[in-house]
This record gives structure tokens, sequence and C-alpha cells, in this order.
């Protein structure tokens, strides 16, 4: 079965500055997507990036950028120019290709943002 | 993205007693919804998979007994929670995957927030 390691229970940055969310994940397949999704106070599930496995360029949406390293297994999340807006908790989450489409959830980063 | 509604977005109900969620699909036709259950502090947990027309699957160590699930139509999922106690209180999303969407992405719900007193 797959499973998703999110390894900091908590983080903080400082507004406007940079930071890194990790994400490991054990699969034997080949063909997968890799989510995080963001889940503020009012626990409203949002998508924030994927990536496609098959994909070897690091998919980036404006101020958030993955590090994808497949052979690692590894998928962290950066963030730039941190906002207020940003704080919230953040999933990891997989998705298998093809025939299975239940998405497997790491246990989540909280991220507080400091003014 | 998709619109997924979810109601009522919280309930409080006496012990012993069924709850009804429903999940929507408010702009497209879903044949395949998704039921979590997320606990204080802690990740989503796949309830079970409802399929439009047909008997929902349900997670190991999920009660289908318990949890009942009717996909009735394209836009629509329920959740009964039955007999409910005070360990079923909290906090269940539903979300859906768009046909054809690159990327297989899921839309979720704003999630109904379950007390049994």
């Amino acid at each position: 079965a797959q499973t998703v390691t999110q390894s900091q229970p908590e983080m903080s940055v400082q507004e406007a500055e940079t930071v890194t969310l990790s994400c490991t994940y054990d699969t034997s397949e080949s063909d997968y997507y890799l989510f995080w999704y963001k889940q503020p106070p009012s626990r409203q599930m949002i998508l924030v990036i994927r990536q496609e496995a098959y994909k070897q360029q690091n998919a980036t949406e404006n101020r958030f950028s993955v590090n994808f390293q497949k052979a690692a297994k590894s998928f962290s999340l950066k963030i730039s120019d941190s906002q207020l807006g940003d704080a919230a908790m953040y999933f990891c989450a997989y998705l298998q290709d093809f025939g299975n489409e239940k998405l497997t959830f790491g246990t989540g980063t909280r991220l507080t943002i400091i003014p | 993205g998709a619109v997924v509604s979810q109601h009522p977005s919280w309930v409080i109900c006496k012990s012993g007693t069924s709850v009804k969620i429903e999940c929507r699909s408010l702009d497209f036709q879903a044949t395949t919804m998704f039921w979590y259950r997320q606990f204080p502090k802690q990740s989503l947990m796949l309830m079970a998979t409802s399929n439009e027309g047909s008997k929902a699957t349900y997670e190991q160590g999920v009660e289908k007994d318990k949890f009942l699930i009717n996909h009735a139509s394209l836009t629509l999922s329920t959740l009964t929670v039955t007999s409910a106690h005070p360990e079923d209180s909290s906090f269940y999303i539903c979300s859906l995957q768009r046909p054809g969407l690159a990327a297989n992405e899921q839309f979720f719900g704003p999630g109904t927030r379950l007390t049994v007193l």
C-alpha cells in the first residue's frame, strides 16, 4: 500500500520569507500524481499544486513550487514571499494513475506565518 | 473549478439518532464521489467511495451498516450515520472527481461538522 509521510507537524516562517515543507512517499508504481492541498481554518480543502510523475519538470504555481525527486520519492513544497493568508494545514497527497482514484494523504504540516 | 456543496455544514444530535449528510455537485455530473472523515488535528481518512447506481466501496475498518452511502444521482451522494454515538463526532468531507480532467484532480466540499451528545 502507498504511504505518504510528512515529518514536520508544524512549521513557521516570517512574512515575506521562504519556507519549504517536506513530503516523502512510498510506492512501487511508476505512474502517479502528487498533490499539495491547503486546509485553512475554514476547513475547505484547496488544491495548491499538482505534479505528474512522468514529468521531470517541477511544477510551479505563482509563489508555490515543488521539488520532485522521483528516485528519492520526495515531493517538497516551497512557498516564496510568504503571506499571512498562507497560514493553514498543508497536506501532501498521492494518487495512483489508472484505475485507482483514491487519494492517500500525509499527516499534514501546520504552517504559521509570523507578521 | 468544480463547486461542491455539503449540507448541513454542522449538526448536533443526540446519541442513538441518525444523521444524513448531503454532498452535491453543482456544475457537473460525477459518477464517483468520496467520503472522508477528519478528526481534530488529524489528516483526512477515506471512508468509502460512492459510485452512482451501485453499492459504495468501503475502506477496511469502516462499518458499512453504520455509515450508509447512497449515490442516487450523478449530482448527489448522501452519507447517513446511523445510531450515532459520541465517538462518531468528527468532520466529514466529500469530494468528487471530474471526468476527463487532467491529473485526476478531486474537488472537495466544505465539510460537515457532526457533534453527537
